[in-house]
């Protein structure tokens, strides 16, 4: 069984550029979580997806939007990148509707530095 | 709003040290709670949690009782190693599709 996996491992944009992280949840999960980690600080919730829909959001702009595919794979969306974007980016995913019990398990992050 | 607060870092003990990190919550309703734990290096790894109030977690001599009447739910180990060496996030959830994560607390265990 594989786990969360997330591509590239790191990432270098200039301001007002986008870009497109990368997810691979792990085998047989259909809910994936997107989060964002400032440096020194804690996650903070971007959005859920459940079997292809947004199924809960956080206090992010929609400039951040995102995508789940059939297999479960999923894409984070930054568009009009600015300088506070610069953080890692984790993807978690779980198994089942993404219920208050459901464990997650946290791909290693893409690190995303805006110049 | 929902929100979790953890005790400030960083934390340094020496190995077989009783650990403490404190957590308080606040929510809207009945949260699940969680600890979750980062090793150098590495991602954010489930420690343990706890669903309903008066639940104990525990994982790995980790342990962390939710207690509705003072909205909290420490982490505590009785006695610390070297490879206990980490950050430790408190976080709750109401309904799983969202979730809310304190700062972290980093701890340093010395030989």
């Amino acid at each position: 069984e594989t786990g969360v996996t997330q591509s590239p491992t790191h990432l270098i944009k200039t301001r007002g550029q986008q870009v497109t992280l990368r997810c691979s949840s792990q085998s047989g999960h259909n809910t994936v979580s997107w989060y964002q980690q400032a440096l020194g600080q804690g996650p903070q919730f971007i959005f859920q997806y459940y079997r292809e829909e947004e199924n809960g959001r956080g206090n992010f702009p929609p400039r951040f939007s995102g995508l789940q595919f059939p297999n479960y794979s999923s894409e984070l969306n930054v568009n009009a990148l600015e300088l506070d974007d610069s953080a890692l980016y984790l993807c978690a995913s779980s198994l089942g509707a993404g219920g208050p019990a459901d464990t997650q398990y946290f791909g290693p992050g893409t690190r995303l530095t805006v110049l | 709003g929902d929100s979790v607060t953890q005790m400030e870092g960083p934390v340094t003990l020496s190995e077989e040290a009783f650990l403490t990190i404190n957590c308080t919550y606040t929510a809207t309703g009945y949260p699940s709670l969680f600890w979750y734990v980062q090793y150098p290096g590495e991602g954010l790894q489930l420690l343990l949690k706890a669903t309903k109030a008066d639940d104990k977690g525990s994982n790995k001599g980790f342990e962390a009782t939710y207690r509705k009447e003072t909205t909290s739910f420490h982490l505590e180990k009785g006695s610390v190693q070297v490879s206990d060496s980490a950050v430790y996030f408190c976080a709750l959830t109401l309904t799983g599709n969202q979730f809310y994560f304190g700062t972290g607390t980093s701890l340093t265990v010395i030989p």
